[in-house]
């Protein structure tokens, strides 16, 4: 069963606007991580939150965790065609569970 | 510095017969994951090992899937027999251990097994 539920399921925008990306998860976690893949390069990692973090950036990338809603969010400010991919959150609990992830496409 | 290695990156076998595939982790890397990843869908983890030792296998179909990791280094995964429904991407991935904070995963490119 997945833990992890990515809102809303696909996402369109133009360069240059924000995007934000939603998860929520059931039971209580170490720590959440999102990743990014596209055809190009696969999975890759982008940000790693720990339950006892509410807010961490790195880059144009923004999470926020609320450990009490059992909640994160993904905000990527400022998004080029690049960042066109599908977006998952991962829980780490007893074990790792990836949400269904977001579609992100970003127009030019 | 080598990423995880997965081989083959494409496999089409016919039904009931079995594949194989195998992955090198990132070097130092205890931590070694199998993942199946259907199409429109996030990865399911199938196994985790812990050097040599599978520590999560809760989610792997034990009656036709097996794996290995000798010497807590390269792994095998193999199906036996394969079915229609097995068709999906097959992903590995390393970390350097499970500990809080320090297990963020790195992937390889995947085996895209098809069954015909």
């Amino acid at each position: 069963s997945q833990q992890g539920e990515e809102d809303p399921q696909a996402l369109s925008i133009q360069e240059g606007e924000n995007a934000t990306m939603n998860c929520s998860y059931k039971t209580s976690i170490n720590n959440l991580q999102w990743y990014r893949q596209n055809s190009g390069r696969g999975l890759v990692h982008l940000i790693l939150i720990r339950s006892n973090e509410r807010e961490k950036h790195s880059g144009r990338l923004r999470v926020t965790l609320d450990t009490s809603k059992k909640s994160s969010s993904l905000l990527i400010t400022a998004s080029r065609a690049a960042d066109t991919a599908s977006y998952f959150c991962a829980t780490y609990g007893q074990n790792f569970v990836f949400g269904p992830g977001t579609r992100l496409s970003v127009l030019p | 510095e080598a990423g995880v290695v997965q081989s083959p990156r494409y496999k089409i076998i016919e039904k009931k017969q079995p594949v194989a595939f195998w992955c090198n982790p990132i070097s130092g890397h205890n931590t070694l994951y199998w993942y199946r990843q259907n199409l429109g869908q996030g990865p399911e983890l199938l196994i985790r090992y812990e050097n040599e030792e599978a520590v999560d296998d809760s989610q792997l179909p034990k009656d036709r899937f097996s794996a290995e990791r000798l010497k807590g280094v390269d792994s095998t995964l193999k199906i036996q027999p394969a079915e229609l429904g097995d068709s999906a991407v097959y992903l590995c991935a390393s970390s350097l251990g499970v500990l809080v904070g320090y297990n963020e995963q790195f992937f390889g490119p995947g085996t895209r097994l098809t069954v015909l």
